[in-house]
């Protein structure tokens, strides 16, 4: 059973267009991430959900939007895509209660043309 | 701000020798958690090993141990044995203490290859 989902893995757009990209854990967990690797690998915190509410919100771009419908869902929005967002954008959750580590979705790469 | 600096860009071992990577942190915490992440080429972030700051004893997993020196902000990881499977990106990571910001903070990683 997958314990943190994406869709999509893979996303080609233009300039300028808007995409979005889909979570989902079914681990019953309370705190979700999103994390951007950029092309030399390097991971950065985006934003932090705790039971749907934002705690986190790392100095990004106000053309990125997430949106957590339920616990168990983090979703991110990104509006007017610039060449700069190429990335692979990872979510990932964590149970506040009772585990320290963060378990990762397999990553959406976005590429922007 | 907590900084994670991973000093060795890439490293390379014959299998089933030994390697260490190294690891090290800033923060002005007491309490706090590391971690070593592995993300082999199909890109999924894998738990390798955790530690928490308040443990005295290096953890281990298998293969895998950590040499923890709190005083010097170290945490480096040691892989025995290496497999041709342990190739991969190899990130350490910092999170601080509960109730406070609870985000993962990376280093730029170290990629590993191990050679036949």
């Amino acid at each position: 059973d997958t314990a943190v989902s994406q869709t999509p893995k893979y996303l080609v757009t233009q300039m300028g267009n808007d995409k979005s990209i889909k979570c989902e854990q079914n681990l019953g967990h309370d705190t979700m991430y999103w994390y951007k690797q950029d092309s030399k690998k390097f991971l950065k915190i985006m934003f932090s959900y705790n039971n749907k509410e934002l705690i986190i919100n790392e100095t990004v771009p106000n053309r990125f939007s997430p949106k957590s419908p339920d616990k168990a869902h983090l979703n991110l929005h990104i509006n007017s895509l610039e060449l700069g967002d190429s990335a692979v954008y990872f979510c990932a959750s964590r149970s506040t209660s009772s585990s320290y580590e963060q378990y990762f979705g397999p990553g959406t790469r976005l590429t922007v043309t | 701000a907590q900084t994670v600096t991973q000093s060795q860009p890439e490293m390379s071992v014959q299998e089933a020798e030994t390697v260490t990577l190294s690891c090290t942190y800033d923060t002005s915490e007491s309490d706090y958690y590391l971690f070593w992440y592995k993300q082999p080429p199909s890109r999924q972030m894998i738990l390798v090993i955790r530690q928490e700051a308040y443990k005295q004893q290096n953890a281990t997993e298998n293969r895998f141990s950590v040499n923890f020196q709190k005083a010097a902000k170290s945490f480096s990881l040691k892989i025995s044995d290496s497999q041709l499977g342990d190739a991969a990106m190899y990130f350490c990571a910092y999170r601080g203490p509960r109730g406070g910001s609870e985000k993962l903070v990376f280093g730029k990683g170290t990629k590993l290859t191990v050679n036949p």
